[in-house]
């Protein structure tokens, strides 16, 4: 069964450094998405893209945050100045003709 | 309330019991899923029940929807030690490739 991959899966990084999350998509899948879960907490939408466009973001995904598939294929959340707050489990999903979501196995972003 | 809400936040039962999760949400739907999740990790996609479907069965699993109520069960019979993990509904709002608004879940402990 196709799946959705994420790297790394394990990220440590200094506060203020920028980082950048791989997911590769489902092949033919159109529709992406990101979200985070902070320990403890819920699941949580951060941005969908489709068109390489932005069709959706929550408050969160601030000027600190942005997506874009490099190279038609990955699909990455880049944050520009990690803060300690950031620390959480990075989830990518995707879609594609059913409209069901399909959620990779998750990035644990740790900042120190 | 938020939109998915479950309860009991926190479950604990005896091996070989059922265990049932409810869930509330407050606007139209797509569809509704259930994940579980051991502390830490990624998300297992459990089962998927559309709008216009009342209740879907796989294996174990249970799940029945209410729109007219918003709301969503899930049913684990005979309940094993494995199960140990949290449970989240998560809605797809109606009208396309919305994204998915996870519920805060339920703590299930299923006790040896």
């Amino acid at each position: 069964e196709p799946e959705v991959t994420q790297t790394p899966s394990h990220q440590v990084t200094q506060m203020g450094q920028e980082v950048i999350l791989r997911c590769v998509p489902i092949s033919n899948h159109l529709y992406f998405y990101w979200y985070r879960q902070i320990l403890g907490q819920k699941v949580e939408f951060l941005v969908s893209f489709y068109n390489n466009e932005i069709s959706e973001k929550s408050e969160i995904f601030d000027d600190q945050f942005s997506v874009e598939r490099p190279d038609g294929s990955n699909f990455t959340l880049k944050i520009r100045s990690t803060k300690l707050e950031d620390s959480a489990m990075y989830f990518c999903a995707t879609a594609g003709g059913s409209y069901e979501q399909y959620f990779g196995p998750g990035t644990r972003l740790t900042v120190t | 309330s938020q939109q998915g809400e479950e309860d009991p936040q926190a479950l604990s039962i005896q091996e070989g019991e059922n265990a049932t999760m409810n869930c509330s949400y407050k606007t139209s739907i797509n569809n509704l899923q259930w994940y579980r999740q051991n502390s830490g990790r990624g998300l297992v996609h459990l089962i998927l029940i559309r709008s216009n479907e009342r209740e879907k069965h796989s294996g174990r699993l249970r799940v029945t929807l209410d729109t007219s109520k918003k709301s969503s069960s899930l049913l684990i019979t005979a309940s094993r030690a494995a199960d140990t993990a949290s449970y989240f509904c998560a809605t797809t709002g109606s009208g396309g490739y919305q994204k998915v608004t996870f519920g805060t879940g339920t703590k299930l402990q299923v006790i040896p």
